[in-house]
């Protein structure tokens, strides 16, 4: 059964500690993102990856850093210094870009503590 | 710079009434739409795309690229269609999505 699993599914985190959060896929696909969702302002764009071993920024990079060793796999790191990391996150993968629609996980959400 | 600006957070219409979401767009190139649907306790999914010209759960959505247009439309709605709708943008390098902040639709029996 194909598709793209995000875990943990919650996360809680103290103060100063990093977390990394996992998104693997089986469909595929060239292209994997990570996006943050906050009430009211949407989904704002982390990091995309559109390549193995290539990644960019997105529109709030700071305080994130990810990693594309393999296809299947793009995992998010949320570092100490990301000053507000409270917030529900979303991957998505598509095969060669948005034009054929994105897949999505069903997200983790990550808590400070 | 690309942006999509949804203006309502909350439509509220009962159940066979005419819907509306409205969506807007800046961006100075070629831009692809599309329109995202999240259902309680479901995954985000993407509901149409305005290069498909199709139409899903009897929804349409046109772009108006006159006034930077791409609003979601159903004749009827239906209490099924309650939902979170988010409206995105892809740039002529087609690399990424821009998603607007999302209208909560809620329709009343």
């Amino acid at each position: 059964d194909g598709g793209i699993t995000q875990s943990p599914k919650y996360l809680f985190r103290k103060e100063g500690q990093n977390v990394t959060l996992s998104c693997e896929q089986n469909l595929n696909h060239d292209a994997m993102y990570w996006y943050r969702q906050d009430p009211g302002q949407g989904l704002r764009l982390i990091y995309y990856s559109q390549i193995v071993n290539d990644f960019q920024k997105g529109d709030i990079a700071e305080g994130y850093s990810v990693s594309r060793e393999k296809k299947e796999s793009f995992p998010l790191t949320v570092t100490s210094a990301q000053k507000n990391p409270t917030a529900f996150y979303l991957c998505a993968s598509s095969k060669g870009g948005p034009s054929r629609g994105y897949t999505f996980g069903s997200g983790t959400r990550l808590t400070v503590v | 710079a690309q942006r999509v600006t949804q203006p309502e957070k909350l439509l509220s219409v009962f159940k066979g009434a005419p819907v509306e979401l409205k969506c807007n767009y800046s961006y100075s190139g070629s831009p692809e739409l599309f329109w995202y649907v999240q259902y309680s306790r479901q995954r985000l999914q993407l509901l149409l795309r305005h290069i498909s010209r199709e139409s899903i759960k009897g929804f349409t959505a046109d772009l108006n690229k006159g006034e930077t247009s791409f609003h979601l439309k159903k004749p009827f709605a239906q209490e099924e269609d309650s939902a979170m709708y988010y409206c995105a943008l892809s740039g002529e390098y087609g690399n990424k999505l821009v998603f607007g902040a999302g209208t909560i639709l809620r329709v009343k029996s």
